[in-house]
């Protein structure tokens, strides 16, 4: 199986700041195969990137990923206080689908 | 606009069983295929199982192999997660999620249900 590992774990910034969260696997995944969610409390998750670098429907262009083999990496350019939330990554390089653990996006 | 809606919030006992529902709409239930996907309480994601809604294939992830069943019924659009054996670590939301199409092998998941409480307690 494949482990996604994220950091930070949390990670504390100001609305209009970068914000750069890693995702490291423990073997390559195709960059295809690899998205992020944002899951704000109380809701499910929300699909932002697919095949690494692609947004999904409706997500704005202040995020962006990146990122090939075993390390990715998705950008918030400008945090808007509605960004303040958890980011997963995912692959579905390979069954099982496995997830990372989380970054906390918190407001410093 | 597409929907998965599901059942309510369950509360079961050890060893007890479960079905959770997710109907779907929206979209032509057949072309895409239901995951399944939980998070127990301040813990990450997991992918728990998929099915085609077509041919109603499965695919169960191992640490739920033998407790897990996946079925469908086309007429009404809905998809079913039945988990049984229930431990004290099942506890959790269980979300039903739509796999988008892509074009390859594999797609990420692009609609979730609003998920279903499942509590396991004697």
């Amino acid at each position: 199986e494949i482990v996604l590992t994220q950091s930070p774990g949390t990670l504390s910034l100001s609305p209009g700041e970068r914000a750069t969260l890693s995702c490291r696997a423990s073997q390559s995944v195709t960059s295809t195969f690899l998205a992020w969610y944002q899951q704000k409390p109380g809701q499910a998750p929300r699909l932002l990137i697919y095949g690494a670098s692609s947004r999904a429907t409706g997500i704005p262009d202040r995020f962006s990923g990146s990122g090939s083999g075993t390390d990715f990496t998705l950008t918030i350019s400008r945090l808007e206080p509605e960004d303040f939330a958890l980011y997963y990554c995912h692959q579905y390089n390979s069954s099982p689908r496995t997830f990372g653990q989380g970054t906390k996006v918190e407001i410093k | 606009q597409v929907q998965l809606v599901q059942s309510g919030a369950e509360v079961k006992k050890p060893g007890a069983s479960v079905k959770v529902s997710c109907k779907a709409s929206g979209y032509t239930f057949t072309d895409f295929y239901i995951h399944w996907v939980r998070q127990a309480p301040g813990q990450g994601l997991q992918w728990v199982a998929w099915i085609s809604p077509k041919s109603g294939g499965t695919n169960y992830a191992q640490n739920f192999q033998g407790r897990v069943t996946m079925t469908r019924d086309t007429s009404i659009t809905t998809a079913y997660m039945e988990l049984s054996g229930l431990r004290s670590d099942d506890t959790a939301i269980y979300y039903c999620v739509r796999e988008a199409s892509c074009g390859t092998s594999s797609c990420s998941l692009d609609y979730w249900g609003q998920g279903t409480q499942v509590s396991v307690s004697s």
